[in-house]
């Protein structure tokens, strides 16, 4: 059930700041990742992936960083927009070939200011 | 990117009673879908993997006699919530596709059992 008083990570930024959101990962064997993003009252919008096979990938504004040797994976977006704030998962593939079944991150909350 | 559907949007139910919610594939065949819970303030959980032609599998502390879910056609899953409780209130947010490519999630559904 709900877990009362549980408070997602924040990121508060200016607006052309560059953001940057962590996120730790539990299985070593997962081999592909995912960011995204969550508007309030909506699915979850795909932002960018990366396979275990890399280390670093870039999309428009966005680039995602995996580090296997920590279990660790970051987001970094360049030029943060107002329109940029929203709650960012990571999330991990559990489901082998299937890439649909996924553990996620506990989430960060991005707030960008004008 | 590929387009995946829930119906309803919300839906408030009375204690006791039971919902169905629906996920499509718009314009892609899934023969699997994922359903997951999402309560406020907190990450997605998945619930189960719907397989379609077959049974369902749950995850762990999921109860399947609760969580019905039917995936009779290669576009189509549901998930009914039986005998719902308030403390099944939560956003249900389903997804499909994944096979080589990221999952496309649905725009989720808050159910409100009062």
């Amino acid at each position: 059930g709900e877990s009362v008083g549980l408070h997602l990570p924040t990121l508060s930024v200016q607006e052309g700041d560059n953001s940057i959101i962590n996120c730790a990962y539990s299985n070593s064997a997962s081999d592909y990742f995912i960011w995204y993003k969550q508007e309030s009252g909506k699915g979850p919008q795909f932002i960018i992936d990366i396979r275990s096979n890399m280390d670093k990938r870039q999309g428009q504004r966005v680039t995602v960083l995996l580090n296997k040797t920590v279990k660790h994976l970051s987001l970094q977006i360049a030029a943060t927009q107002p329109g940029d704030s929203a709650v960012y998962f990571c999330a991990e593939n559990i489901g082998g070939t299937s890439y649909g079944k996924l553990t996620f991150g506990q989430g960060t909350i991005l707030t960008v200011h004008p | 990117g590929a387009v995946v559907s829930q119906h309803p949007s919300w839906v408030i139910c009375k204690s006791g009673t039971s919902v169905k919610i629906e996920c499509r594939s718009l314009d892609f065949q899934a023969t699997t879908m994922f359903w997951y819970r999402q309560f406020p303030k907190q990450s997605l959980m998945l619930m189960a993997t719907s397989n379609e032609g077959s049974k369902a599998t749950y995850e762990q502390g999921v109860e399947k006699d609760k969580f019905l879910i039917n995936h009779a056609s290669l576009t189509l899953s549901t998930l009914t919530v039986t005998s719902a409780h308030p403390e099944d209130s939560s956003f249900y947010i389903c997804s499909a596709g994944g096979y080589g490519t990221e999952a496309f999630f649905g725009q989720g559904t808050r159910l409100t059992v009062v």
